[in-house]
Parts: structure tokens; sequence; C-alpha cells
């Protein structure tokens, strides 16, 4: 089966700095790439995603690379906000009725 | 829009006794709705993928006596665990794909349950 590493598991910027989270996996098969944000007491929430058809995607702040020959990606996070501090998680599937795999969460906490 | 609720949001309960937590898709459909319980230190713990009309599927090490599961329509999917222990305390949280749809998970509130 998939299995997913995610590192750094805490991660602690000030306001302003760039967050780098990386993520690989096993699979080769997989093709479908998300990250959620979960916030001290609320549900996950997704924030990007990527498909294993494009190298990169951005999203205003954030932006995710995936490198399927190393078989990993990131989570890129510019000009943090303290608002940026939560859990983020990311998975990895092969789609469709494939069930995701997570890996075990990155604490962020941007220090104002 | 694809919004997921559960229900309830909190429940503290005797030991040996069941407890019923509800998950529903408020908007949209789903043939398959997921089962995660979440450890203080953070990592979602599959628990059973729970598919509408059929048995659920467990994972390995997760006794399906005592978190059992049934997903009796495509919009709600409950998960009882029974004669729960102190040990059951924790955080469950249901997510649900939207069927047909992309393949994206949308993640309920949560439930802590502690067990005294």
């Amino acid at each position: 089966g998939e299995n997913v590493e995610q590192h750094p598991s805490t991660l602690s910027v000030q306001e302003g700095d760039s967050a780098v989270i990386k993520c690989t996996y096993s699979d080769s098969a997989s093709n479908y790439f998300p990250w959620y944000k979960q916030e001290l007491g609320k549900r996950p929430q997704l924030i990007i995603d990527i498909r294993s058809n494009v190298g990169e995607k951005k999203d205003q702040r954030i932006a995710v690379t995936l490198n399927k020959t190393a078989k990993h990606f990131s989570l890129h996070i510019t000009e943090t906000q303290p608002e940026d501090s939560a859990v983020y998680f990311c998975a990895a599937s092969r789609g469709g009725s494939y069930i995701p795999t997570f890996g075990r969460g990155t604490s962020l906490i941007v220090h104002p | 829009g694809a919004v997921v609720s559960q229900h309830p949001s909190r429940v503290i309960c005797k030991s040996g006794t069941s407890v019923k937590i509800e998950c529903r898709s408020l908007d949209f459909q789903a043939t398959t709705m997921f089962w995660y319980r979440q450890f203080p230190k953070k990592s979602l713990m599959l628990m059973a993928t729970s598919n509408e009309g059929s048995k659920a599927t467990y994972e390995q090490g997760v006794e399906k006596d005592k978190f059992l599961i049934n997903h009796a329509s495509l919009t709600l999917s409950t998960l009882t665990v029974t004669s729960a222990h102190p040990e059951d305390s924790s955080f469950y949280i249901c997510s649900a794909r939207i069927s047909g749809g992309a393949d994206t998970q949308y993640f309920g509130p949560g439930t802590r349950l502690t067990v005294l």
C-alpha cells in the first residue's frame, strides 16, 4: 500500500518568512495530492491540491510542487501570517475509489 | 457547498455504554464516507471506509464489533462505539467524497468522545 512521510513535524517561523513542508510517497501510481489545513479544534480543510499531470500549482501565497520521479511533493507558504498557524496534512492517492493516505501532519507556528 | 456535519460535537459517557456518532453530507450525496480517529499528537488514523448499502471496510487493527458502522443512505453514516472504555476517548472525524465527483474529501467538524 501507499506510505506517506511528512516533514518536519513542527515548523516555527517568524511572520513574513516562508514555510516549506515536504512529503514523500511510495506508490508510483498515486496521482492526486491534496493538502489540508486544520486549525485548533476545527476540521481539516482542503487548501490546495495537485494532480500528477502538473508540476506546480499556485494559489495566492500558497503553492504546491510535485516531483513524480523522486516521488515527493511540497507545500510552500510565502509571507506567512499568524493566521497560517495550524496543522497541515499532505495526502496521496490513486484517485477514484482509492483511499487517500495521509501524512502525520506538520504543526506550523507563525510568530508575530 | 460540500458541507459535512457531525453530531454530537462532544459526548461524555460512562464506561460500558455505547455511543452513536452521526456523519451527514448536507448538500451532496456521498457513496463513500471515511471515519478517522485523531490522537492528541495530531495524526489522522483511518479506522474504516463506509460504503452506502454495503459493509464497511475496516483498517487493520480496528475491531469491527466494537466500532459499528452503518451507511444506510447516501447522506448519512453512523459510527457506534460499543461498550466504550476510557481508552476509546478520542476525537473522531468523518469525511465524505461527492458521489461521482472529484477526489476531494470534505471533513466533518469532529466529535470529542470522553469515556469516564
